[in-house]
C-alpha cells in the first residue's frame, strides 16, 4: 500500500462552520505534512509532524488546527475560515527511520476547500 | 528572488516528440524531486534524485549538483503526459533541512 488517502475530496463550508480534513497512510511513515495550494501556484508548507509531534508550523493562522492522533492519521481542523482560505489542501508523508528522514514524499489527491 | 527557476513555463508538443524541462536552483540541496500534477489535484513524485541520472519508462531525470541544475526528459510524449511538472529541491542544512523548494511548474500539453 503506497497510498496517502485524503477525505473529503471536496468540501464547501461557511465562515462560521467547523469542519475537518483527514489524511491517512499505512506505509509506516512517521513524517506527515500539510500543504496549501492556490490555483496555478506551487504548494506552500503549513505543518510538519514527526513521530506524531508537531515539528514545523509555518506561522499558520490559528483557525487551522492540525492534529496527529496516531502514526497513520493526520487531521486538519478548520474553524472560522475566510474565503481566501479556499484552496487545495494536500497531505504528504515520508519515511523517518532512526531519526533520519528519507525525503521521498508521497502525496494524497488533495481536499479542495471552498469557503463561502 | 526565487530559489528555483523552471523553464519553460508552458510547453506544447505533438504526440511522439521529445520533451525537456529544465530546473535551476540556488539553495544547497540533499536531493531533488520531480513531481507531476494533473488537473484537479493530486501530486505524484516521479523521481527523487541526488546525483546522476534516473529512468522510469519514458521518463528520464538528470541532475548536476555542481551546476545546480536538473532536467526532466520525456521520450515519445503522449497526450496522457499532459500535466504540470514541478521541480522541488530539498534543502540540506540548518533551517532548510528537509524543506521542499517548489518551482512554479511547467504546464505540458501534448496533442494527438
Amino acid at each position: 500500500d503506497t497510498e496517502v488517502t485524503q477525505t473529503p475530496k471536496h468540501l464547501v463550508m461557511g465562515m462560521t462552520n467547523k469542519k475537518s480534513l483527514k489524511c491517512e497512510q499505512h506505509m509506516g511513515h512517521r513524517a506527515m505534512y500539510w500543504y496549501k495550494q492556490k490555483a496555478k501556484k506551487p504548494p506552500e508548507l503549513m505543518f510538519v509532524y514527526s513521530y506524531e509531534k508537531l515539528s514545523i508550523n509555518e506561522s499558520v493562522p490559528s483557525r487551522f488546527s492540525p492534529e496527529c492522533p496516531n502514526s497513520s492519521l493526520l487531521n486538519l481542523h478548520l474553524h472560522a475560515l475566510q474565503p481566501e482560505d479556499s484552496a487545495l489542501y494536500l497531505c504528504a508523508s515520508s519515511l523517518k527511520l532512526r531519526g533520519r528522514i528519507f525525503w521521498e514524499l508521497f502525496f494524497g489527491e488533495g481536499s479542495r476547500l471552498t469557503v463561502l | 528572488k526565487n530559489e528555483v527557476e523552471q523553464s519553460p513555463q508552458n510547453l506544447t508538443a505533438q504526440e511522439g516528440e521529445f520533451i525537456t524541462i529544465n530546473c535551476s536552483y540556488s539553495v544547497g540541496i540533499s536531493a531533488l524531486h520531480w513531481l507531476q500534477q494533473h488537473p484537479g489535484g493530486g501530486i505524484v513524485s516521479l523521481f527523487m534524485l541526488s546525483s546522476g541520472k534516473k529512468k522510469h519508462g519514458r521518463l528520464i531525470a538528470t541532475i548536476n549538483i555542481q551546476e545546480k541544475h536538473s532536467s526532466l526528459h520525456i521520450t515519445a510524449s503522449h497526450p496522457r503526459d499532459s500535466a504540470v511538472y514541478i521541480c522541488a529541491p530539498i534543502g540540506d542544512r540548518g533551517s532548510t533541512l528537509g524543506r521542499l523548494y517548489f518551482g512554479r511548474g511547467t504546464q505540458l500539453t501534448v496533442w494527438p
